[in-house]
């Protein structure tokens, strides 16, 4: 039983550089989150999908953007790179919008 | 602005030593609170959620309380296995999504 799996697990990118974070679950749910994860700071939600077709903006989105491809995949795109993105990002699911979810174990980003 | 502090940010105990954390939160109106276990370089798992003031959830040696203004993870007997990050989150009414405000976490170290 996967859950949630993330690609890549570790990924060193210039400034200016793209790239996409994957994400996907196995377990039918609907709603799917990026948070972003730093020292100090917490967990911060950057985008979110309440449902297939659908995404919006979290706390801090600026820099991001997202597709949720299907119901099983929502993706984090960095279009160039800033070396404040450097961070552990996280994707979650949950079954009905509620605060239960399911994360993965988190993709180690670093902007130098 | 919604808010939420854990403390201590540190706790080190003997193994058989009982112990609480704190999760203090300011927020315009509570859908729930959260308890999340967090192990290195691993994604969250859900431990708890709580609804309303008096609420009670147990879980082995864990048990979470909710009062208006905070919530507090109650350790009993820990064993070193219960070592790990503990992250509080709360979910505000009239988000309908998993748009949820976390803390900064408490790391709990067990010695043998």
């Amino acid at each position: 039983n996967a859950g949630v799996t993330q690609t890549p697990k570790f990924q060193v990118l210039k400034t200016g550089q793209s790239m996409t974070l994957q994400c996907a679950q196995d377990m039918n749910h609907n709603s799917m989150y990026w948070y972003r994860q730093d020292p100090g700071m917490g967990l911060r939600l950057i985008y979110y999908s309440a449902s297939e077709g659908t995404t919006d903006k979290g706390e801090v989105p600026n820099g991001y953007n997202v597709s949720r491809l299907n119901k099983r995949e929502f993706s984090l795109r960095l279009e160039s790179a800033a070396p404040s993105q450097t961070s552990v990002y996280f994707c979650a699911s949950s079954i009905v919008q509620t605060g239960e979810l399911f994360f993965g174990e988190g993709s180690r980003l670093t902007v130098l | 602005e919604d808010q939420v502090t854990q403390s201590p940010e540190a706790l080190r105990l003997q193994e058989g030593e009982s112990s609480s954390l704190n999760c203090s939160y300011t927020v315009s109106g509570l859908r729930g609170l959260f308890w999340y276990r967090q192990d290195p370089g691993k994604g969250p798992e859900f431990l708890f959620t709580l609804y309303s003031a008096g609420e009670e959830k147990e879980k082995e040696r864990l048990k979470a309380t909710l009062t208006k203004k905070e919530s507090f993870l109650h350790i009993t007997a820990p064993k070193p296995e219960d070592s790990a990050t503990y992250l509080c989150a709360v979910q505000p009414s009239g988000t309908s999504y998993g748009k949820l405000t976390f803390g900064q976490g408490t790391i709990l170290t067990v010695h043998p």
